[in-house]
């Protein structure tokens, strides 16, 4: 695949419940893998950058994990909070061109109460 | 607050019209990009200034046309535009030498084309 595609493309979950998204790249020249938070009226948001594989990263409830040679990374929000709401979007880079990203069409999240 | 700063935010324009987008980046970074965001689609590279040269023009129609007069600024001139040109235009910048390039977006101008 030479696109970065992401699933699911809508989640719908209770305060308090946990949930991960996934986000597949193309394995070959990979450079590094981003996730960003967009939240309506706002600016997409970085979340995290991973450039190695094996990597995972933690901000808070929200952490990643990184496998560049099958070419998926994983999201996981851990007790979801209504302020989570958000579409959140992974971008792939390659390394052929560093500054030029291809993003995923994102997962919109939804958390009621 | 990101650092990065689109006006106007929003911006209604007939085909005729002539208009610009700006961008300004208050972090120091060394590139800047344009991207359009469209229903149901993802964000699409348009251009990318390294150092105040172009080295990215993804295949967009002449209509569009970037300017980058320094590192903190980008401008992005709209011309003849189409109705389906209609769409969310964010900038966005970024610190190449950085590790993994994280990029820095602003709040994105909602352009809609009469």
């Amino acid at each position: 695949i030479l696109n970065v595609e992401q699933s699911p493309q809508s989640l719908h979950v209770q305060e308090g419940d946990s949930t991960n998204f996934t986000c597949s790249f193309p394995s070959s020249n990979f450079y590094a893998l981003h996730w960003y938070r967009w939240e309506t009226a706002k600016s997409p948001e970085a979340l995290f950058v991973m450039t190695l594989n094996g990597d995972e990263k933690k901000k808070g409830r929200i952490s990643a994990t990184l496998n560049t040679k099958e070419g998926y990374s994983y999201l996981y929000i851990k007790g979801s909070q209504p302020e989570d709401s958000a579409t959140y979007l992974c971008a792939w880079g390659n390394t052929g061109t560093a500054s030029k990203l291809t993003f995923g069409t994102g997962t919109r999240l939804q958390v009621t109460l | 607050e990101t650092g990065v700063t689109q006006t106007p935010r929003h911006l209604v324009m007939g085909m005729t019209n002539k208009k610009s987008l700006k961008c300004e980046q208050h972090l120091g970074h060394n590139a800047m990009y344009w991207y359009k965001q469209s229903a149901k689609k993802p964000l699409e590279l348009m251009f990318v200034y390294n150092f105040k040269e172009q080295t990215e023009n993804n295949s967009v129609p002449s209509r569009f046309s970037p300017e980058c007069p320094n590192s903190s600024h980008l401008f992005l001139h709209l011309h003849t535009l189409q109705p389906e040109d209609s769409a969310l235009y964010l900038c966005a910048s970024s610190q190449v030498s950085a590790s993994g390039n994280e990029q820095f977006f602003g709040p994105g101008t909602r352009l809609t084309v009469l």
